[in-house]
């Protein structure tokens, strides 16, 4: 069965510094991979997702994540915060022959600092 | 509706109680699903209803959640003889058939309290 692993559970960084928020997964078969986010007392939002093709992805607000096979990675990453993108974070995984069903990760909680 | 709308928005039931958690998805979309948010985690897939039928119910912890979506649109999350650890959000999401592809909407949650 799949799975997601979020290494960090908070990231703390810098105003205007860049930011990378890695993202494992574990599966037998193709998968498609998706960045969702939480905004405080808000609910998910889609940020960004890999179903095929390119392997660097881009999404909303300047966010960024590269699929990696051989590493089964797919880190989030920005070139520059602002404090507008604190908020909870969550990777998940869905498999490519299976139903629709995503499995989200614990989630990384990015704290910009002044 | 404009959004994945889920009532109430808060719960507090005593422990044993019976509850129902509402979720109204965005209008025409074929799949819903509920997962159900701890402190500090990430979303728990619970269950994943295609039209009126669960396609997908692995989730659910034991016989005591139940969920019905019975003219495909509306769900109802049922818990029987609630516990203390049955306490988190449960958040109701909706899409397009395929909704991977398209990305899930998702409401604001219930967050539901045992005491």
């Amino acid at each position: 069965a799949q799975s997601v692993t979020q290494l960090d559970s908070q990231v703390p960084v810098f105003e205007e510094a860049p930011v990378e928020l890695r993202c494992n997964y574990s599966s037998s078969v193709s998968v498609y991979l998706f960045w969702y986010v939480q905004y405080p007392n808000q609910g998910l939002q889609l940020l960004l997702k890999y179903l095929s093709g390119s392997t660097l992805v881009k999404g909303i607000n300047g966010f960024e994540a590269e699929f990696n096979k051989s590493q089964t990675s797919f880190h989030l990453r920005k070139p520059s915060v602002h404090i507008s993108d604190t908020a909870e974070y969550f990777c998940a995984v869905s498999e490519g022959d299976r139903d629709d069903k995503i499995i989200f990760g614990k989630g990384t909680r990015l704290h910009i600092l002044p | 509706g404009a959004g994945v709308s889920q009532t109430p928005s808060n719960k507090v039931t005593e422990k044993g109680k019976y509850v129902e958690l509402r979720c109204d998805p965005i209008s025409g979309h074929t799949a819903l699903y509920w997962y159900r948010q701890s402190l500090g985690q990430g979303p728990e897939f619970l269950i994943y209803f295609q039209g009126t039928g669960a396609a997908d119910d692995s989730g659910l912890p034991n016989d005591r959640f139940f969920a019905v979506r019975p003219e495909g649109s509306v769900s109802t999350l049922k818990i029987q003889r609630t516990e203390r650890g049955d306490s988190a959000v449960y958040l109701c999401a909706s899409s397009w058939t395929g909704g991977r592809v398209y990305g899930y909407t998702f409401g604001s949650g219930t967050r539901l309290t045992v005491v």
